[in-house]
């Protein structure tokens, strides 16, 4: 089945340590995002890529990094620099600059104790 | 940023009444898409509707409809016949054609009540 998998479901971690959230998708699309939602709040950008080897930071990028080596793959690194991180975090595609919607994941729930 | 804004964080509906969902964004360019999603508490995002920016038509998809007006960068959603199976949190995105840049609303969280 064609899909985005996003993995782990629940993710705890020690402050201070990084941890890399996995996105996976089989739908052949070009663009993929990252968004962080907080309790009760909308999806903030944290990152986005076009295409591979390509990305822009998004509205909130501070404290994340990203990598675009496979056109499948799109892993975000939340490193200690960043404040905040507990938080639910959701994956995206899309084919790309073409009119057709986001597909997402079912998303990380990150915890940091 | 360009931004998409929901002014209303919570709204409330009698089952088989109908509710609209306010939202307007901010854009520099001529053709963009926008879009309702719907965030049950699975937190699974589902596409409700979609709309082309370049279209004057408002799209419909059984009970969901659009007012789009464009000049007024005001993308509204109405629900009719509301269903208990339509209580979800609500989100106004607006993607850009060039950069695919996808951008969301704070949501809207929608009570269906008996």
């Amino acid at each position: 089945d064609g899909g985005i998998t996003q993995s782990p479901k629940y993710l705890f971690r020690k402050e201070g340590q990084n941890v890399t959230l996995s996105c996976e998708q089989n739908l052949n699309h070009d663009a993929m995002y990252w968004y962080r939602q907080d309790p009760g709040q909308g999806l903030r950008l944290i990152y986005y890529s076009q295409i591979v080897n390509d990305f822009q930071k998004g509205d909130i990028a501070e404290g994340y990094s990203v990598s675009r080596e496979k056109k499948e793959s799109f892993p975000l690194t939340v490193t200690s620099a960043q404040k905040n991180p507990t938080a639910f975090y959701l994956c995206a595609s899309s084919i790309g600059v073409e009119s057709t919607e986001a597909f997402f994941g079912q998303g990380t729930r990150l915890t940091v104790v | 940023a360009q931004t998409v804004t929901q002014s209303q964080p919570e709204m409330s509906v009698q089952e088989a009444e109908t509710v609209t969902l306010s939202c307007t964004y901010d854009t520099s360019e001529s053709d963009y898409y926008l879009f309702w999603y719907k965030q049950p508490p699975s937190r699974q995002m589902i596409l409700v509707i979609r709309q082309e920016a370049y279209k004057q038509q408002n799209a419909t998809e059984n009970r969901f409809s659009v007012n789009f007006q464009k000049a007024a960068k005001s993308f509204s959603l109405k629900i009719s016949d509301s269903q208990l199976g339509d209580a979800a949190m609500y989100f106004c995105a607006r993607k850009e054609t060039s950069g695919s840049r996808l951008t969301f609303g704070e949501g809207t969280q929608l009570t269906v009540n008996p």
